[in-house]
């Protein structure tokens, strides 16, 4: 049983197009995230959600879209892909207010041609 | 603005030796700091974590340390193994949350048999 799943692992797609990519956690966290990993490496935090609840949103463009359908499952919509988003896009979770062990999913590589 | 750094890409070593992968961060707000590994086509997986009230944390064959002084932390891997073969991130939160953990770039090290 995979504790944090997401899926497609690989997305290939044209500029301009809307994509999703879904994560789901079977560990009963209550706090879910999005990191991106782009080309240099750094992983950043996008959003952050609590129990459904948005709680950090880092300046990233409205273009993304997460939406917490319940606390064990965080989806991203991507709209309008431009080149730049592409990247490798983990999703993770954790007990809230934990100090900071986060238990990523495999990633997903998006790729925008 | 990095705020966590690993200066060295890549580190080789050789089975049986002392692995020393080195962070600095710039923020002293931060007083909880992490490291990660990471396989290919894997997420990054908790390592070992220290408290800034602490200066050194050890589990196992991995032995974290603290200098808040120099802003630097570091991790010493004896003895390192094949299997230790990874990318080792760096993270650190502040007022020990996880939901804004900032991660270095990571170095990738190389255990040589």
């Amino acid at each position: 049983d995979t504790a944090v799943s997401q899926t497609p692992k690989y997305l290939v797609t044209q500029m301009g197009n809307d994509k999703s990519i879904k994560c789901e956690q079977n560990l009963g966290h209550d706090t879910m995230y999005w990191y991106k990993q782009d080309s240099k490496k750094f992983l950043k935090i996008m959003f952050s959600y609590n129990n459904k609840e948005l709680i950090i949103n880092e300046t990233v463009p409205n273009r993304f879209s997460p939406k917490s359908p319940d606390k064990a499952h965080l989806n991203l919509h991507i709209n309008s892909l431009e080149l730049g988003d592409s990247a490798v896009y983990f999703c993770a979770s954790s007990p809230y207010l934990n100090t900071g062990e986060l238990f990523f999913g495999e990633g997903s590589r998006l790729t925008v041609l | 603005d990095q705020q966590v750094k690993q200066n060295s890409p890549s580190l080789s070593v050789q089975e049986g030796r002392i692995s020393i992968l080195n962070c600095d961060y710039t923020n002293s707000m931060f007083d909880y700091f992490l490291w990660y590994k990471k396989y290919p086509a894997e997420g990054p997986t908790f390592l070992i974590s220290i408290s800034s009230i602490k200066d050194k944390n050890e589990d196992g064959r991995f032995t974290v340390f603290l200098n808040k002084s120099a802003k630097h932390l570091s991790l010493h891997i004896v003895p390192s193994q094949p299997g230790d073969s990874a990318v080792y991130f760096c993270a650190a939160s502040a007022q020990g949350g996880s939901e804004k953990l900032v991660f270095g770039k990571g170095t990738k090290l190389t255990v040589n048999p």
